[in-house]
């Protein structure tokens, strides 16, 4: 299964963007990046995903690179209450099913 | 429209004992997929099942089993528990648990064994 690193932590000021890498450099060419966020060890909270193009949303937009082995998740207006666990994963499993791989995930710390 | 739901929120067992736990899809979801995520790491893939069929197991033991309904609810079964087995169980739905599609989680349960 294709890994991914993500720095441990982060911080942002409230209003301002934030930008979240990933690394993923053993992605193949079917494998998705999907990125969740888990408040609180609440069940995690999908928020995007691509496969190539970048890609927006209402709440993030989501920027992989042309080799597709890294991406970046950015919340143009970070809130107090963007402040969670945020993953970066790779789509992966057998030909009919999906699995999400976590890793150790970013914590992203919003601060007034 | 409601979202995934499992049951119950908080278990506390003992060792050796047996635990079940249940999840409700999404509304036309079919396939459930069961992750386990132990203090201080991300989760864990457990299962996914799709129609009643088991089509992708992560790396536990035996202990581990589970099944679908033709509800397309689920149940997780835990057997001889064991102490690191303590953790919050996630149950996420989607509608075919291929990997083009989302896959939506509930609010966990969380197991203590003692």
């Amino acid at each position: 299964d294709a890994k991914t690193t993500q720095p441990p932590s982060m911080d942002c000021a409230e209003g301002r963007a934030a930008n979240l890498p990933c690394n993923h450099s053993t992605i193949s060419g079917n494998e998705y990046v999907y990125w969740y966020r888990q408040i609180h060890s609440q069940g995690p909270q999908y928020i995007i995903h691509g496969l190539k193009n970048n890609e927006t949303n209402e709440m993030a937009s989501l920027i992989i690179t042309e080799d597709r082995k890294s991406s970046t998740l950015i919340l143009p207006h970070a809130t107090l209450r963007d402040t969670a666990v945020y993953y970066c994963i790779v789509m992966s499993g057998g030909t009919s099913y999906g699995k999400l791989t976590f890793g150790q995930g970013t914590i992203l710390t919003v601060h007034p | 429209d409601a979202g995934v739901t499992q049951s119950p929120t908080h278990l506390i067992k003992t060792r050796g004992q047996h635990v079940t736990l249940r999840c409700s899809p999404i509304s036309g979801h079919k396939s459930v997929s069961w992750y386990q995520q132990v203090l201080g790491q991300g989760p864990q893939f457990i299962f996914q099942y799709y129609e009643k069929e088991e089509r992708g197991r992560g790396n536990f033991p035996d202990r581990f089993s589970a099944r679908q309904f033709p509800n397309y609810s689920s149940e997780l079964n835990v057997n001889a528990l064991l102490l690191g087995d303590s953790a919050l169980y996630l149950c996420a739905s989607s509608l075919s648990g291929t990997r083009q599609e989302t896959q939506y989680f509930g609010p966990g349960t969380r197991l203590l064994v003692l």
